[in-house]
């Protein structure tokens, strides 16, 4: 399996929102409703920001949400924070074949 | 709170083996809700997963490694651990250690703090 597809980069101001895609096919993010998402610092380890497409674990502000349509899945950041500023990452469970965890590529978060 | 800890040599010979071990504490690797995984990034890469156990020893992984990786489970000792044979420069990444959330695969919610292994002779 290939990894998911994100753009490489997206960028906002403070208090503006931005999305993420990430696509895949219907083997993974469009067959499952098992698609996470990450944020990482550089030199830390990935946090868990949203879990089984739009569900945010305890403690994520609620700034962050995420959206499934068809193979593509979407994370959303509103009211844009300087410390937002983060590579992101989409995982997708793959087991239509096999058990498989998939990942994108990862995008770069400015914020200007 | 859980907390995970990844252990083992930092520098590897091309060709040779490397060898982790995730120690995880605060919580029971013997939980029947969790798999227990291990992710890498190469430098200024992104995320790929490695492979993953279940406590009862049930094994899963990354196809573009199988052949090469094994990952075991010792529960008396809280440990889980990574194999990955025949090494090259390619394999040099910072190595995490994950809890995996069963049925919902794609769920890494705790993680090591990472180690950086570097395959060079």
């Amino acid at each position: 399996q290939s990894a998911l597809t994100q753009p490489r980069s997206v960028s906002g101001s403070p208090g503006q929102s931005v999305t993420i895609s990430c696509t895949g096919t219907s083997n993974d993010v469009g067959g499952y409703e098992y698609v996470s998402w990450y944020q990482q610092h550089p030199g830390t380890a990935p946090k868990l920001l949203i879990s089984d497409v739009s569900q945010r674990p305890s403690g994520v502000p609620d700034r962050f949400s995420g959206s499934k349509s068809g193979n593509t899945a979407s994370l959303t950041i509103s009211g844009l924070q300087a410390e937002d500023e983060a590579d992101y990452y989409c995982c997708s469970y793959a087991g239509f074949y096999t058990f498989e965890v998939i990942f994108g590529g990862g995008t770069k978060l400015t914020v200007l | 709170q859980l907390q995970l800890q990844e252990s083992g040599a930092g520098l590897v010979k091309p060709s040779e083996s490397l060898s982790l071990t995730c120690t995880v504490s605060g919580g029971s690797i013997s939980s029947s809700n969790f798999y227990w995984g291990w992710i890498r990034q190469p430098p200024g890469k992104g995320l790929e997963w490695i492979g993953s156990v279940y406590y009862s020893g049930t094994t899963y992984y990354n196809p573009s490694l199988k052949g090469r990786v094994t990952v075991s489970v010792d529960t008396s000792k809280n440990q889980f651990s990574l194999d990955l044979t025949s090494v090259t420069a390619a394999d040099t990444a910072v190595y995490y250690c994950a809890r995996q959330m069963g049925v919902s695969y794609s769920i890494f919610d705790y993680w090591g703090q990472g180690t950086l292994v570097t395959v060079s002779s």
